[in-house]
């Protein structure tokens, strides 16, 4: 069954230091997303593309937060520098195309600052 | 502005209770999306359901149900004769026609005890 990929799995690394995380969305599906979840809430929305294009990135923290996907296909996330607030759970999503509203996750990477 | 309310954080009960979750969204569309997503200890994100703003008929899946009532503006899930497999975090989950963003809830924490 065709799923989300996403690593590491987890990531410990130490405060002002540089972190990025890999995703790969299924086959075919143009859109991608990032999530942001502390501990104790539900996901919030980091950044949104179409295909290779940025459609929303209005909740990225931009002075730290990176993201790209240069071919349309699979997505890096950057922090640099990762600060003790940014401890959390890193969740990407895909789904077929924009307005589908049935978006697939991945198992997500739990980052913690230190 | 877009919504979600989980009023309850946690809750536990014995195995083959049935128990019900509680959601109330907000939102000024008249079209919308309504979802339910399962998050087990291993962190991913299990789409349970969606539901549209259009189609207020309830819906039963196996031992899970949920009811929709525009009136109150809530999609509650309910389990019947519980297990401890359904031991996990819910979340409700709201998105409006047009935007592919999904709000979350907060989530609630269920603890299915044996």
């Amino acid at each position: 069954e065709a799923e989300v990929a996403q690593s590491p799995r987890y990531k410990i690394t130490e405060k002002s230091q540089a972190v990025a995380f890999w995703c790969d969305p299924i086959s075919g599906h143009a859109t991608l997303y990032w999530y942001r979840q502390i501990l104790g809430q539900g996901p919030e929305l980091l950044v949104q593309f179409q295909d290779e294009s940025v459609v929303d990135d209005s909740q990225l923290p931009k002075d730290r937060f990176s993201a790209e996907r240069l071919k349309g296909v699979d997505s890096t996330l950057k922090i640099q520098p990762a600060e003790l607030g940014d401890s959390a759970m890193y969740l990407c999503a895909s789904s077929l195309e924009r307005g589908s509203t049935e978006a697939f996750f991945g198992q997500g990477t739990r980052l913690t600052v230190v | 502005a877009q919504k979600v309310t989980q009023a309850q954080t946690e809750i536990s009960v014995v195995e083959k209770e049935d128990v019900t979750l509680d959601c109330v969204y907000e939102t000024r569309d008249t079209t919308y999306y309504l979802f339910w997503y399962k998050q087990p200890p291993s962190g991913e994100l299990v789409f349970l359901i969606r539901r549209n703003s259009f189609d207020e008929q309830n819906e039963i899946s196996g031992r899970y149900s949920w009811n929709f009532q525009k009136s109150t503006s809530s999609f509650n899930f309910t389990i019947t004769a519980s297990q401890v497999v359904d031991s996990a975090v819910y979340f409700c989950a709201l998105s409006e026609a047009g935007d592919d963003k999904i709000i979350f809830g907060k989530g609630t924490r269920l603890h299915i005890l044996p």
